[in-house]
């Protein structure tokens, strides 16, 4: 089992629908979670951060973590092409280093 | 938002010979940066985690003599691509850790051809 976990996708959308990105990860002592977006040939860009549990909103970003269940997910309002890209999923202790998921590719359509 | 530069951007050299790449935290400082490989259409391979003053944390498989990293200050970490081989091409990614919420920042990557 990977600590990590995301569907590889691809994931399709059509324009303006809600797009989710799960990611269930496998060390209970995890406590900093975060979402990056990589489009194709370039490298990631951090889009959110979550430390605790509940939902973080940014934008038309959403972030939710539960730790009981070792899961966490993003949710992309109002999707439009440019948020085609693959988003990965990365977990980290405190001061440990991140450990990032195989990525799901999500590929929103006009 | 946090700001992390690498270069160069992209290097061809020859067979044999040695590329240096720099990865500079801009605006905060940063006592731990990652180097990452990435082959098209790959996954993120972590190849070493560099701390600012102490040697560097190689993962499994990953050749220290080959890959040389100095983390010489807060701000900046220099990975060292020695005798470079066409099977080392690649894009190679650092990124920088900020020390209070632990956010890593990446910076534009570094496409290594070798030829």
């Amino acid at each position: 089992q990977k600590e990590v976990e995301q569907n590889s996708g691809p994931l399709s959308v059509p324009e303006g629908a809600i797009a989710s990105l799960n990611c269930t990860y496998s060390d209970r002592v995890s406590q900093s979670f975060f979402w990056y977006r990589q489009y194709s040939g370039k490298s990631p860009e951090l889009i959110m951060s979550i430390y605790s549990n509940g939902d973080k909103e940014d934008g038309r970003f959403t972030a939710q973590l539960n730790k009981a269940s070792q899961y966490v997910s993003l949710l992309i309002r109002d999707s439009q092409p440019s948020d085609s890209a693959t988003y990965l999923c990365a977990v980290s202790t405190n001061a440990g280093k991140s450990t990032f998921g195989d990525g799901t590719t999500l590929t929103v359509k006009p | 938002g946090a700001v992390v530069s690498q270069h160069p951007s992209w290097v061809i050299c020859k067979s044999g010979t040695s590329v240096k790449i720099e990865c500079r935290s801009l605006d905060f400082q940063a006592t731990t940066m990652f180097w990452y490989r990435q082959f098209p259409k790959q996954s993120l391979m972590l190849m070493a985690t560099s701390n600012e003053g102490s040697k560097a944390t190689y993962e499994q498989g990953v050749e220290k003599d080959k890959f040389l990293i100095n983390h010489a200050s807060l701000t900046l970490s220099t990975l060292t691509v020695t005798s470079a081989h066409p099977e080392d091409s690649s894009f190679y990614i650092c990124s920088a850790r900020e020390d209070i919420l632990y956010e890593q920042y990446f910076g534009p990557g570094t496409r290594l051809t070798v030829t």
